[in-house]
């Protein structure tokens, strides 16, 4: 069974600063890798995802993750956060070629981005 | 992308009541719909699978008798809280994928948030 863990459970960033929010997973096999945005008082929205090819992956409103197969990670990454970016954010995972399966979650960080 | 709605948004009921939520894909046809619950400050915690046609599958620990799903349609789930009690109180979520995509994301309802008094 695959499992996440999320290590920052809260992040307060000024304004323009970069953000880096550790993921990391466990699961012997290949894998689909998620993260996910949740707004406050909106649902859950995809920011990006890694099936397969080049590690570093772009997402929307200029995130971006970088797959390490070594080290079972996925950290997501933005060099300038906004204010807008407050939200909680989830990394989640599922075995590749599993058929449709559910998606496996971390605890969520919750990112608060101050002026 | 696709689209997957729920309702209520909200709803408040009275302990011992019955509450059912609505799951929907709106533009693609779903054979599996997924329910997860989210308590304050924590992760979302698969209940159960949705099988359209058949049986839902429930996670450890999931009372499969307080929580009716059925899977009528292959647009639509729905989950029963029956009995509910204040500690079913939760954020409930709902997703699914479209199979025209293939194996990629999943998409969510916009949750509902059930309060029990």
């Amino acid at each position: 069974a695959q499992s996440v863990s999320q290590h920052n459970h809260h992040v307060i960033l000024s304004e323009a600063a970069s953000l880096e929010l550790g993921c990391n997973y466990s699961y012997g096999g290949t894998v689909n890798l998620f993260w996910y945005v949740q707004y406050p008082g909106q649902h859950l929205q995809l920011l990006l995802k890694y099936f397969s090819g080049d590690p570093l992956v772009k997402g929307i409103k200029g995130f971006e993750a970088e797959f390490i197969k070594s080290k079972f990670s996925f950290n997501l990454r933005k060099p300038s956060v906004q204010w807008s970016d407050t939200a909680e954010y989830f990394c989640a995972v599922n075995a590749q070629n599993s058929g449709n399966t559910p998606l496996v979650f971390g605890k969520g960080t919750r990112l608060s981005v101050i002026a | 992308g696709a689209v997957v709605s729920q309702h209520p948004s909200w709803v408040i009921c009275k302990s011992g009541t019955s509450v059912k939520i609505e799951c929907r894909s709106l533009d693609f046809q779903a054979t599996t719909m997924f329910w997860y619950r989210q308590f304050p400050k924590q992760s979302l915690m698969l209940m159960a699978t949705s099988n359209e046609g058949s049986k839902a599958t429930y996670e450890q620990g999931v009372e499969k008798d307080k929580f009716l799903i059925n899977h009528a349609s292959l647009t639509l789930s729905t989950l029963t809280v029956t009995s509910a009690h204040p500690e079913d109180s939760s954020f409930y979520i709902c997703s699914a994928r479209d199979p025209n995509q293939g194996d990629t994301e999943a998409f969510f309802g916009q949750g509902t948030r059930l309060t029990v008094v």
